[in-house]
C-alpha cells in the first residue's frame, strides 16, 4: 500500500523557517516525481514545488522562489520542503503527492497519491 | 500565467447527472485530471490522463478534454459524492490547479 506521511509542521513567527518532511512507502519512491502542494484554510490547492526522481529537475512557484528548497534522499525514501523567510500567506496545510507521470524533465499527468498533509501555521 | 477556471458552485439532484467544467487556453493539448476533497480530507485523483478511473473509483465518474474546456460528469450522483472538485494540468514545468468547485446534491 502506498503511503506517505507528512511531518515538521507547527506554528512560526513571521521570517522564521521550517523544514517540513515526507515519508513514503509501498512503493518504488527513487522513480518518481513528488510535488509539494498547499492549501491555505477555506482556499483551493496551489502547487509548490515539484522534483524528479533523481532531483535533476526541480520547479518552485514564483511566490516562494528564493525561500524554499525542495529536495529528497531516495535512500531514505523521503522528501522534504526547507521553508526559510516564512510569511504570514504562507500559512497552509502542506501536502506531499506522487506525480503520475514525468518524463524528460516534463510532467503530464496528475497525482494518485497524496499524504495527510501538515499544518503550517505564520503568525506573531 | 496559466489559468484554469471553474464555476465556484454546482449543484444536482440525487440520481441526476452533475457536470463540472475546468476551462483553460488550449487545454485540450494537455492532460486534465480531476481531484474530489472533502472536508477534513485529503484530495482523491477521480480522472486523469482526461478520461482515465483510477481502480476504485465508480464508473459513475468520467471525464473529457477538448478544446479549451475538460469536463467532469458524474453520472446517477449520490449524496456521497457531495465535495469540492478541482481540476489540474500541467503548464510547462508547473503544475496549476483549478479554484474548486463546490458539488452539493439535494
Amino acid at each position: 500500500e502506498v503511503q506517505l506521511v507528512e511531518s515538521g509542521g507547527g506554528l512560526v513567527k513571521p521570517g522564521g523557517s521550517l523544514r517540513l518532511s515526507c515519508a513514503a512507502s509501498g512503493f518504488a519512491f527513487s522513480a518518481y516525481t513528488m510535488n509539494w502542494v498547499r492549501q491555505a484554510p477555506g482556499k483551493g490547492l496551489e502547487w509548490v514545488s515539484s522534483i524528479s526522481s533523481s532531483s535533476t529537475y526541480i520547479y518552485y512557484v514564483d511566490s516562494v522562489k528564493g525561500r524554499f528548497t525542495i529536495s529528497r534522499d531516495n535512500a531514505k525514501n523521503s522528501l522534504y520542503l526547507q521553508m526559510n523567510s516564512l510569511r504570514a500567506e504562507d500559512t497552509a496545510v502542506y501536502y506531499c503527492a506522487r506525480v503520475i507521470y514525468c518524463s524528460g524533465g516534463s510532467c503530464y499527468d496528475g497525482s494518485d497519491s497524496w499524504g495527510q498533509g501538515t499544518l503550517v501555521t505564520v503568525s506573531s | 500565467s496559466y489559468e484554469l477556471t471553474q464555476p465556484p458552485s454546482v449543484s444536482v439532484s440525487p440520481g441526476q447527472t452533475a457536470s463540472i467544467t475546468c476551462s483553460g487556453d488550449k487545454l485540450g493539448d494537455k492532460y486534465a485530471c480531476w481531484y474530489q476533497q472533502k472536508p477534513g480530507q485529503s484530495p482523491v485523483v477521480v480522472i486523469y490522463q482526461d478520461n482515465k478511473r483510477p481502480s476504485g473509483i465508480p464508473e459513475r465518474f468520467s471525464g473529457s478534454n477538448s478544446a479549451n474546456t475538460a469536463t467532469l460528469t458524474i453520472s446517477g450522483t449520490q449524496p456521497m459524492d457531495e465535495a469540492d472538485y478541482y481540476c489540474q494540468a500541467w503548464d510547462g514545468s508547473a503544475a496549476v490547479f483549478g479554484g474548486g468547485t463546490k458539488l452539493t446534491v439535494l
